[in-house]
């Protein structure tokens, strides 16, 4: 069981707006940034957002984040057929010992 | 360009032991912090241990403290995961990861191709 809780699916036709949720406390996005990973199938994970909502470069306008308190929410708006892939949330949290945590993904069908 | 390139996994017996590398290049090695991420098969990811860029400061997540060990060298830009006491759950892809920033900020803007350990009689 994961630190971070997201939904295990998501699913959208394209076009719609999709938003996908990561619960978690005050030791975790409480206190600290939210980062999230995007991961397509067979592939490793890559940095879709930091800072709670930021951008790298590269990544479409279309992806955004938010945090209020001890939970964090990315959304994905005109959704893509290549947009389906597995989200997860990630932290830094300070209990006991400092240690990362992720949410344990969530996997968005593009219908 | 950067690039992470992952070597050492394998097939090994419960109990047994391995080293994963990571070798790096495009970057200033020694000035970044550096982390290990795994992903059993079918399941999500899971943050295993990072190291900061001088090597003097290590975390490690308690599922594998006492029994892997994360060092670097930074004169042959290499992270290495040496892996002790090897059970069937650490079976999974390892993916080194450079850290953008800190420890205490997994922003994680590079990967590795990930390299599959799998523990098994």
């Amino acid at each position: 069981q994961s630190v971070l809780t997201q939904p295990p699916s998501a699913s959208g036709t394209p076009g719609q707006r999709v938003t996908i949720s990561c619960s978690g406390s005050s030791s975790n996005i409480g206190s600290t940034t939210v980062n999230w990973y995007q991961q397509l199938p067979g592939t490793a994970p890559t940095l879709l957002m930091y800072n709670n909502n930021q951008r790298p470069s590269g990544v479409p306008d279309r992806f955004s984040g938010s945090k209020s308190g001890t939970s964090a929410s990315l959304a994905i708006s005109g959704l893509q057929s290549e947009d389906e892939a597995d989200y997860y949330c990630a932290a830094w949290d300070d209990s006991p010992s400092g240690h990362v945590v992720f949410g344990g993904g969530t996997k968005l069908t593009v219908l | 360009e950067v690039q992470l390139l992952e070597s050492g996994g394998g097939l090994v017996q419960p109990g047994g032991s391995l080293r994963l590398s990571c070798a790096a290049s495009g970057f200033t090695f020694s000035s970044y912090t550096m982390t290990w991420v795994r992903q059993a098969p079918g399941k999500g990811l899971e943050w295993v241990s990072a190291i900061s860029g001088g090597g003097g400061t290590t975390y490690a997540a308690d599922s594998v403290k006492g029994r892997f060990t994360i060092s670097r060298d930074n004169s042959k830009n290499t992270l290495y995961l040496q892996m002790n006491s090897l059970r069937a759950e650490d079976t999974a892809i390892y993916y080194c990861a450079k850290a953008d920033l800190d420890f205490w900020t997994p922003r994680y803007g590079y990967w590795g191709q990930g390299a599959l350990v799998t523990v098994s009689s």
